[in-house]
């Protein structure tokens, strides 16, 4: 099993619509979550960290379930702008970070 | 808003030259770290460095692979000898208190 699992997609949706994108960890012992965006040929910018309770931020809701090892992103209300890499970030605790390999999202007009 | 730097922004080098990448962290960061990632392939974590010392490694991190913080500002990621599938966009990341980690904007490397 893969460290961190995400689909790659793409997933095309049209603008307004809601997306979810899931990922999975295979170690157990993982500390911190994230999910960061990345634009073609740029550098993963932060979107927001994963808490156990789960979290918004605008049109964005990120859950962890711990049980089942997964984290999840919801994106409502979806924006051209939005397209881009989602990348799912892992963290042991000890300063080592496992990145998926990221879902692609294109929104479409 | 403080930023990660890094430079070159890109570079070109023949197979077996040793190349040097550097990053500017955020001031007030403890832990730095360096990523690859090899065009249309995920980001690969490389090392972090904290206290200065390394605190975990990839088993990419090979003997070829050196990093240093000179001068309590650099960081630097150091290739003794590049070889070909070296060739990859080099990204350093800081992070500080809150534990989220802030990337630069990368180097882009191509080995010849």
């Amino acid at each position: 099993r893969k460290e961190v699992e995400q689909d790659p997609g793409p997933f095309n949706v049209p603008e307004g619509a809601t997306v979810a994108f899931n990922c999975t960890y295979s170690n157990s012992a993982s500390q911190s979550f994230f999910w960061y965006r990345q634009d073609c040929r740029k550098e993963p910018k932060l979107l927001m960290s994963v808490y156990s309770s789960g979290n918004e931020d605008g049109r964005f809701t990120a859950q962890l379930n711990r049980a089942s090892q997964y984290i999840s992103l919801l994106i409502r209300d979806s924006k051209l702008s939005d397209s881009a890499t989602y990348l799912c970030v892992v963290n042991d605790g000890y300063q080592k970070v496992t990145f998926g390999t990221g879902t692609k999202l294109q929104v479409i007009p | 808003e403080p930023e990660v730097t890094q430079t070159p922004s890109h570079q070109v080098t023949q197979m077996g030259q040793e190349v040097i990448l550097r990053c500017v962290p955020i001031s007030n960061h403890l832990y730095f770290y360096w990523y690859r990632q090899i065009l249309g392939q995920k980001v690969e974590f490389l090392v972090s460095f904290y206290n200065n010392e390394i605190s975990e490694k990839s088993e990419i991190f090979d003997d070829q692979f050196s990093v240093e913080r000179p001068d309590g500002s650099n960081f630097t990621l150091k290739i003794r000898s590049t070889k070909l599938e070296d060739s990859a966009m080099y990204f350093c990341a800081s992070e500080g208190y809150t534990k989220t980690q802030y990337f630069g904007p990368g180097t882009r490397l191509l080995v010849l």
